[in-house]
């Protein structure tokens, strides 16, 4: 079974520009989620989709970042204009349709390092 | 608020050590709790999954337990070897999941 797939693995951009991000997750898995992990944290959840709907996006900063889950399979995240403090690795993780009230297993891929000097 | 804390923060021990990793959060009712192991520079790989019913799940030489009413799980590692160096992350899943910051484990030869 293929893993989640990220794209680029690093990206190097100046301040004020602007940079996106693409993530295909597990095949058949209904949730998909963005995370932002600063160095020496523990991921945050910035948003996250049940299909091509979106459950929770109360932590992302709204001002710059967007994303979208065209069609409930792969999603792209971006930042426009970027700042130096979101420097950090995006990660993107899924999981299967779990019975109501649960929650499934997340997987995770190997997340793109984003530098903004 | 879902608050969840790691200790410690680091760890440093001589191979063949038996260990405890400890994770605590502050809403006990959460649906299920997730051991994670990060290496450096790549994203995270999932251990242990425990559900809100489970006490304990095992894999290998993994030991995940978990306490809901105390707030508390830990991760016992037996038999450790420098291939477990990495840093290990607990989350745990209300309406979302939810990191600690992590414990950074070193394993010497």
């Amino acid at each position: 079974e293929a893993g989640v797939a990220q794209s680029p693995r690093y990206k190097i951009i100046e301040k004020r520009q602007s940079v996106a991000f693409w993530c295909n997750p597990i095949s058949g898995h209904a949730t998909l989620y963005w995370y932002q992990q600063i160095l020496g944290q523990g991921p945050k959840l910035l948003i996250q989709f049940q299909n091509n709907g979106v459950v929770d996006d109360s932590q992302l900063p709204k001002d710059r970042f967007s994303a979208e889950r065209l069609k409930g399979v792969d999603s792209t995240l971006k930042i426009q204009p970027a700042k130096l403090e979101d420097s950090a690795v995006y990660l993107c993780a899924s999981s299967p349709r779990a019975r109501q009230g649960a929650f499934s297993e997340a997987f995770f891929g190997q997340g793109t390092r984003l530098t903004v000097v | 608020k879902q608050e969840v804390t790691q200790i410690p923060a680091a760890l440093s021990v001589p191979e063949g050590e038996n260990l405890v990793l400890n994770c605590s959060f502050t809403d006990s009712a959460i649906y299920n709790l997730q051991w994670f192991r990060q290496d450096p520079g790549k994203g995270l790989t999932s251990l242990l999954l425990i559900q809100s019913s489970q006490r304990e799940q095992t894999s290998g030489r993994l030991n995940a337990s978990l306490d809901k009413s105390s707030g508390r799980s830990t991760l016992y590692i037996a038999a450790s070897q420098p291939g477990d160096s990495a840093t290990y992350l607990c989350a745990v899943c209300l309406s979302r999941l939810t990191f600690g910051e992590g414990t950074q484990l070193t394993v010497n030869p």
